[in-house]
């Protein structure tokens, strides 16, 4: 069964720090990889997307992957108690690049 | 991206009953998605929902249990049948967009709990 793991967490950081969420993938034909931000009682958002080894940037935002390792992470820079949320790792699956398997989350705390 | 409308928002409901949860899309898309997120847990993929056919369930959903419709490219429903208590979740549409780039949306879900 494929697979998408990622720490639960919580992961605690001070208003300002660099948050580092990771993920690590059991697929190794997936080849499309995306975080999403989730907050209480709320549906999955779209923050970033990343198809090819290396790093990608989006503001405070940057995605990296390394595909021989099986690993994604996610930077957030300036880290805002906005942030405060649970990221979901995802990964496609089954050859198609719209079927998604899904980690179970890493709950993000931002303090003041 | 796509802005996607999913109604109810929320429901209870009574064990042995069905109710059906519709997505609507603003714009055309290309496939629709229905995903369960149990309390506490991540996102399950239940099936693909594909326009004019018979949707493709995963492992562990069968469509006795949540019949799928996707008459066009805009619109999908997915009912619940027989609910039991596990059932107990919000229901997730998603869709992706013409573009082949594997990034979905989700709509806002529905809550469903079953007495």
């Amino acid at each position: 069964q494929k697979e998408v793991e990622q720490n639960s967490g919580p992961l605690s950081v001070p208003e300002g720090a660099i948050a580092s969420l990771n993920c690590t993938y059991s697929d190794r034909v997936s080849q499309s990889f995306f975080w999403y931000r989730q907050y209480s009682g709320k549906s999955p958002e779209l923050i970033m997307s990343i198809y090819s080894n290396g790093d990608k940037e989006d503001g405070r935002f940057t995605a990296q992957l390394n595909k021989a390792s099986q690993y994604v992470s996610l930077l957030i820079r300036d880290s805002q108690p906005s942030d405060s949320a649970t990221y979901l790792c995802a990964a496609n699956s089954g050859g198609s690049n719209y079927k998604l398997t899904f980690g179970k989350g890493t709950l993000l705390t931002v303090n003041p | 991206s796509a802005v996607i409308s999913q109604k109810p928002s929320r429901d209870i409901c009574q064990r042995g009953t069905s109710l059906t949860i519709q997505c609507q899309v603003d714009s055309q898309v290309t496939m629709m998605f229905w995903y369960r997120q149990q309390p506490g847990q991540s996102l399950t993929l239940i099936a693909t929902a594909n326009q004019g056919s018979e949707a493709t369930y995963e492992s562990g959903f069968v469509i006795d249990k949540f019949p799928i419709s996707r008459p066009n490219l805009t619109f999908s429903t997915l009912t619940v049948s027989n609910m039991s208590p596990e059932d107990s979740s919000i229901y997730l549409c998603s869709a992706g967009l013409t573009r082949n780039t594997g990034e979905l949306f989700f709509g806002e879900g529905s809550r469903l709990t079953v007495l």
